[in-house]
């Protein structure tokens, strides 16, 4: 099946330094990526969509200066929390989709904790 | 109202039970459901795509009911492994990539 990776798996920064999330598809490419984010006991929330070669397409309430999110191949995406702050620590999970016969799927990278103190 | 609704759970059942759990969706016109199992701390994986003719896979059944928007999931025979969130999905409408996740059904299961 397609592999999704996230590097790092975790981190912890202080208030106010800045953190990029990368997510890569291993064995496919991906035109499209998402990203996630969920907090304890909560449902996954979208964040935005990472189209290859333009603009991220953000959800409604998410900052996108703040998140930035760069597709520069078709096998990479990177988010980075700007001037990360405590309300911040989340769990972000990425996806890519690939074609399987009928329609897409998406498969998840393992997620990145992020922890700002 | 929300777009996925699930009952939160916890559902506490022993080795070698039935389980079933059940989702609501808001938007009629979605086209693709999905079950997705989430263990602690870790990202979801697909368990089952939910066709509208139903579907099993092992012990595992899935069940559409578009006119009630009802989506269902029956675990026959549970094992100790199976214990974790399993996630109700469905795509929003107009774009068939992005998925709408329920808040999830905890279930736990006891020797």
């Amino acid at each position: 099946g397609a592999v999704v990776s996230q590097h790092p798996s975790w981190v912890i920064c202080k208030s106010g330094t800045s953190v990029k999330i990368e997510c890569r598809s291993l064995d496919f490419q991906a035109t499209t990526m998402f990203w996630y984010r969920q907090f304890p006991k909560q449902s996954l929330m979208l964040m935005a969509t990472s189209n290859e070669g333009s603009k991220a397409t953000y959800e409604q309430g998410v900052e996108k200066d703040k998140f930035l999110i760069n597709h520069a191949s078709l096998t990479l995406s990177t988010l980075t929390v700007t001037s990360a702050h405590p309300e911040d620590s989340s769990f972000y999970i990425c996806s890519a989709t690939q074609w399987e016969g009928q329609s897409d799927t998406q498969y998840f990278g393992p997620g990145t904790r992020l922890t700002v103190l | 109202r929300k777009e996925v609704e699930q009952d939160p759970g916890p559902f506490n059942v022993p080795e070698g039970a039935t389980v079933a759990f059940n989702c609501t969706y808001s938007n009629s016109a979605s086209q693709s459901f999905f079950w997705y199992r989430q263990d602690c701390r870790k990202e979801p994986k697909l368990l089952m795509s939910v066709y509208s003719s139903g579907n099993e896979d092992g012990r595992f059944t899935a069940q559409l009911n578009r006119a009630s928007q009802y989506i269902s999931l029956l675990i026959r025979d549970s094992k100790l492994s199976d214990s974790a969130t399993y996630l109700c999905v469905v795509n929003s409408l107009g774009n068939t990539d992005k998925l709408i996740f329920g808040t999830g059904t905890r279930l736990q299961v006891f020797p």
